[in-house]
Order: C-alpha cells, then sequence, then structure tokens
C-alpha cells in the first residue's frame, strides 16, 4: 500500500502523559497536513508543512501541541501533558506541489490516530 | 477565515431515489470546492471537486453545483445505492496561504443512509 500511513491507529492514555503520532505521507508529496476529527465534526485543520518547513498553524494548535518534519519525509505529532478535551482522531493528509499537479487540490489523509485520554 | 456550514446533518433516503446535500462558504475568495466521503472507521476520500470558473460538474451518479453569487454549493447523488451511504463532508479553499497552498475548510458533515 503505497498510500499515507499513520501510527499508531489507536493510543489510549492518562491526563497529564505525553503522546506522539506518526505520519509517513505519499512519497512525492511534499506537502503534508495535520487535521483532528472529533465526533460528528468535519476535519479541523491543525498545521501544514511544505517539505521541511512548518508553514502555518491554527490557533487550535496550542502550545501543548507540537509537529515536525525533520527531513521533509515524515512527520510527528506531539501533544504533551494531554487533556481529555484532546480525545479526536487526528488525520494526517499529503498531497503533491502545484508543479506535480497544478490543477489537484486533492488531499489524500491516512486512517488517522484516535486518542483517547482518560 | 473561512466558515462552511453544511445542511442537512443526517439524511435518510430510499434506494433508488436521489440526495442533495447543501453547503455555503463565508469568503469570496474561495474558489475550490471539494466533496469528500468518509465510510464508518475509514478515511476521508475526495469524490468530486468544482473550481469556481465552473457552475457543474457531473460524474457518473455525482453531480455538483457552483453559485458563487450566493456562496453556496450542492452534492446530487442519484439512483442512490446502499453503498452511498457514508458521512459526506464538502469543504472549501481559497489558495490565499503562505507557501501558495490550498488550505482546506470543511463543513460539519452530513450522514446519509440508503435504505434498500
Amino acid at each position: 500500500d503505497t498510500g499515507v500511513s499513520q501510527d499508531p491507529r489507536h493510543k489510549i492514555t492518562k491526563r497529564g502523559q505525553n503522546v506522539t503520532f506518526r505520519c509517513d505521507p505519499i512519497s512525492e508529496h511534499n506537502r503534508l497536513y495535520w487535521y483532528r476529527q472529533t465526533l460528528g465534526q468535519g476535519p479541523e485543520f491543525l498545521t501544514y508543512f511544505q517539505n521541511e518547513a512548518q508553514l502555518e498553524k491554527s490557533r487550535l494548535l496550542s502550545d501543548r501541541f507540537s509537529a515536525e518534519r525533520p527531513k521533509g519525509s515524515f512527520s510527528t505529532l506531539e501533544i504533551q501533558r494531554t487533556e481529555q478535551g484532546d480525545s479526536a482522531m487526528y488525520l494526517c493528509a499529503s498531497s503533491p506541489s502545484r508543479s506535480m499537479n497544478p490543477r489537484s487540490g486533492e488531499l489524500f489523509f491516512g486512517e488517522g490516530s484516535r486518542l483517547t485520554v482518560l | 477565515g473561512e466558515n462552511v456550514e453544511q445542511h442537512p446533518s443526517t439524511l435518510s433516503v430510499q434506494e433508488g431515489d436521489s440526495a442533495v446535500i447543501k453547503c455555503t462558504y463565508s469568503d469570496s475568495a474561495s474558489n475550490y470546492f471539494p466533496w469528500y466521503k468518509q465510510e464508518l472507521g475509514k478515511r476521508p476520500q475526495l469524490i468530486i471537486d468544482i473550481r469556481s470558473n465552473v457552475g457543474e460538474k457531473k460524474d457518473q451518479r455525482i453531480a455538483v453545483t457552483l453559485n458563487k453569487t450566493a456562496k453556496h454549493f450542492s452534492l446530487h447523488i442519484t439512483e442512490t445505492q446502499p453503498e452511498d451511504s457514508a458521512v459526506y463532508f464538502c469543504a472549501a479553499s481559497s489558495g490565499k496561504n503562505s507557501g501558495g497552498y490550498q488550505k482546506v475548510t470543511f463543513g460539519t458533515g452530513t450522514k446519509l443512509q440508503v435504505i434498500p
């Protein structure tokens, strides 16, 4: 499967613990996004990388959240001192640059990492 | 920022009937409007999209219409089948962001149930 992969798929943690999620995008995609989805809601934008550069962060992303994409390939999303309100599905998506596919705006999503904070 | 509203939140139709989902957006600069389908426990997947230079686009049983003046767009599914049952998300994007990428804002979703 050459799609976007995320790990772990499920994570249960106690309040106050740190968690880290990993995303491996489609290899030729230089754009990578993190979204959060709660029950009954659409995906909410968290942050965006173009290659290794983090170009935008949502105001939803408090200082407990940090994302990296050190080599422009895989990305990690870390949540420190988790709170019950952090419980959600964390979706990663990737897309090619416009130079690769100028007409497409499609986001290719992973299966997501479901976080439950007890 | 962009705000996308979607209605209805749930929709039940008999197999073979049509389904219509409506969305409105707030940012007049938005120029790209994708629709994603998310089956239970699965990832969202693009099913159709439309750009602001066209008013309608069709792909087999699925069509999307766009009214830029009124800032609303709709998804039409004809001859619905049980496998169409899923959550559908509309979205809007303006492309006016750093790095030239398109930040996509999603609606809240419509849960479609097709009754056999």
